[in-house]
């Protein structure tokens, strides 16, 4: 098994560009999650799913959109991006939606000018 | 609210130096309380699970132990491989989401 994968792993954008960060898991988990680090403030909740086509909000979802269309996937789109997203961010999965642990991916550095 | 409080923000032992982590929380009721390992430019790894109180989880030179207020993750003989940031994350009864204190970063000195 791959675990979880995230691509790209560093990206550069400019102030108003739009991306998207790919987060893809092979475990057939039900539960994915997106967080993003920033020195002093540990991991934030972004946005989170308990099965295809089921997502809600995390503690900063501002900015953000997700969608789960497969157990597989789960991307995570920056609408229109901001130098205060500037930041690493991690996918996460766990097999179960309570309770249970989760294994993160390698994360994504992203540089907003 | 749920929170969850890790202390110290930095700790340096020297190299079988003896100590202890702390994670305290807050929540209206515990679903579990996981402590992660992680290296600089990587993600997080797994570590521990621990579900009620008066549980105790041991790996090579980790314990971690929970009570109703807090879980303390007990460093035995450290070595400097074992140098990194150490998270605790809660997820409460009720919700789906988990929470995640800011760290420890342990540096243990040769």
């Amino acid at each position: 098994n791959a675990g979880v994968t995230q691509t790209p792993k560093f990206q550069v954008l400019k102030t108003g560009q739009s991306m998207t960060l790919q987060c893809a898991q092979d475990m057939n988990h039900e539960y994915m999650s997106w967080y993003r680090q920033d020195p002093g403030m540990g991991l934030r909740l972004i946005h989170y799913s308990v099965g295809a086509g089921i997502t809600d909000q995390g503690e900063v979802p501002n900015g953000y959109n997700v969608s789960r269309s497969t157990t597989e996937d789960f991307p995570l789109r920056l609408l229109s991006a901001a130098p205060s997203q500037t930041s690493v961010y991690f996918c996460a999965s766990s097999r179960d939606r309570v309770g249970e642990t989760q294994y993160f991916g390698p994360g994504t550095r992203l540089l907003v000018l | 609210e749920d929170q969850v409080t890790q202390s110290p923000e930095a700790l340096r032992l020297q190299e079988g130096e003896s100590s202890s982590l702390n994670c305290s929380y807050t929540v209206s009721g515990l679903r579990g309380l996981f402590w992660y390992r992680q290296d600089p430019g990587k993600g997080p790894e797994f570590l521990f699970t621990l579900y009620s109180a008066g549980e105790e989880k041991e790996k090579e030179r980790l314990k971690a132990t929970l009570t109703k207020k807090e879980s303390f993750l007990h460093i035995t003989a450290p070595k400097p491989e074992d140098s990194a940031t150490y998270l605790c994350a809660v997820q409460a009864i009720g919700t789906y989401k988990y929470i995640f204190g800011t760290g420890t970063r342990l540096k243990v000195l040769a």
